[in-house]
This record gives structure tokens, C-alpha cells and sequence, in this order.
């Protein structure tokens, strides 16, 4: 079975500094695609950022990147440069493509709390 | 942009109330998907749909019903509503082989 762990509940970080949030998946595909959603206190789902599993290149987004390590099955988020507005939780996501006669595969972690210090 | 919109977006019911959750998307998506999110459970899939006139159970699809009768429109029902399924309700879309998933605002729900 598929399954996304996030292992930090909750993370805290200064304004200004860089916090690494970590995710570790299971899967026996190769073909896959991995996303970090946030969702501050209004509790709309924004994507952060996303991967693609055959790229070997690491997706950056501005301050955000991501360290993805196939072989190993994790994929951490980096947050640079922190500012207030990064506090919500996030959640690591792992979704196989859908194939004709397969089945959804959307699997979420249980979510890691940020909270930005000023 | 409206994008994905959840009507209604709070609700209280009583123990065996029925109810329906309903979800529009207008970006011409494909594929709907209906999620619950209890706290330090993360989003659990209860029922998705690849195209109109189609459904499938996700992980917790018990108690719940869908359909999806048009391709902008998927519906959420509770036939006899219990407490356990107190909880914040997403819908989300997306376009057939993209990854990304679009969601609405949510809607809270409380079973008395």
C-alpha cells in the first residue's frame, strides 16, 4: 500500500531563516508525481510546488524547493528566507496518473504545522 | 476565476439528517473528487469520478453517496448523517493526466 509520512508535526521557524520540512513515501511505481500543498489558517489548499518522479532535477518555486531523492523515497521541502505569511500546515502529497481501468491513487500525509517566528 | 466552488460552506445537522455537499467547477476538469480532513489525519479520499456519469470509492467511501451528472458538477450525499462524520469537506478537479488538483474553500460540517 501506498503511504506518505510526514514525521514533524510540528515545525517552527525565525523570520528570515530557512526550515526543511521532510516526507518519506511508499511505493513499488515508477511513475509518479509528488506535491507540497500549504493550507494557512483559511483553509484553502494552495499548491507550493510539485514533481515529477522521472525528472531527476529538483522543482523550485522562488523561495521553495524541494530535495527529492528517489532511490530513497523521500521528498523534503525546503523554505527559504521564511516570512510570516509561510505559517500553515503542509502536506506532502504522492499521486500515481490515473490509467485507463486503473485506480486513483492520492495519498496525503498527516501534515506538518509551520509556525514563522518574528 | 471562480475555479472550484463548495456549496454550502458550514452546516449543522442532527444525527440522522440527510444532506447534500455540492461542488462546480468551471475549468472543464475531468476528474472530481470528494475529501474529508479530520485533524492529524491529513485528506482522506471518500469518492472520486474520472468523467459524468462515473464513480468510484476512494479510501473512506462508507455512509457517503455521489454523482455526477453533469462534468461540472459532483455531489456529495449523506443519507442518515452520524457524528463520525463530523469533519471539513473538500472538493477538488483536475485535467485527465495532470497532477496538480484544484480545490474548493472547504465546508465544515458538525453532526449533533
Amino acid at each position: 500500500a501506498q503511504t506518505v509520512t510526514q514525521s514533524q508535526p510540528e515545525m517552527s521557524v525565525q523570520e528570515a531563516e530557512t526550515v526543511t520540512l521532510s516526507c518519506t513515501y511508499d511505493t513499488s511505481e515508477s511513475d509518479y508525481y509528488l506535491f507540497w500543498y500549504k493550507q494557512p489558517p483559511s483553509r484553502q489548499m494552495i499548491l507550493v510546488i510539485r514533481q515529477e518522479a522521472y525528472k531527476q532535477q529538483n522543482a523550485t518555486e522562488n523561495r521553495f524547493s524541494v530535495n527529492f531523492q528517489k532511490a530513497a523515497k523521500s521528498f523534503s521541502l525546503k523554505i527559504s528566507d521564511s516570512q510570516l505569511g509561510d505559517a500553515a500546515m503542509y502536506f506532502c502529497a504522492y499521486r500515481i496518473p490515473l490509467t485507463q481501468g486503473g485506480s486513483e491513487k492520492l495519498v496525503f500525509g498527516k501534515g506538518t504545522k509551520l509556525t514563522v517566528n518574528p | 476565476n471562480a475555479g472550484v466552488t463548495q456549496t454550502p460552506k458550514f452546516r449543522v445537522l442532527k444525527t440522522g439528517q440527510s444532506m447534500t455537499l455540492l461542488c462546480a467547477q468551471d475549468m472543464n476538469h475531468e476528474y472530481m473528487y470528494w475529501y474529508r480532513q479530520d485533524p492529524g489525519m491529513g485528506l482522506r479520499l471518500i469518492h472520486y469520478s474520472v468523467g459524468e456519469g462515473t464513480t468510484a470509492k476512494g479510501e473512506v467511501p462508507d455512509g457517503y453517496n455521489v454523482s455526477r451528472l453533469k462534468k461540472q458538477n459532483f455531489l456529495l450525499g449523506l443519507e442518515s448523517a452520524a457524528p463520525s462524520q463530523t469533519s471539513v469537506y473538500f472538493c477538488a478537479s483536475n485535467q485527465r493526466w495532470t497532477g496538480e488538483l484544484f480545490f474548493g474553500e472547504g465546508s465544515r460540517l458538525t453532526v449533533l
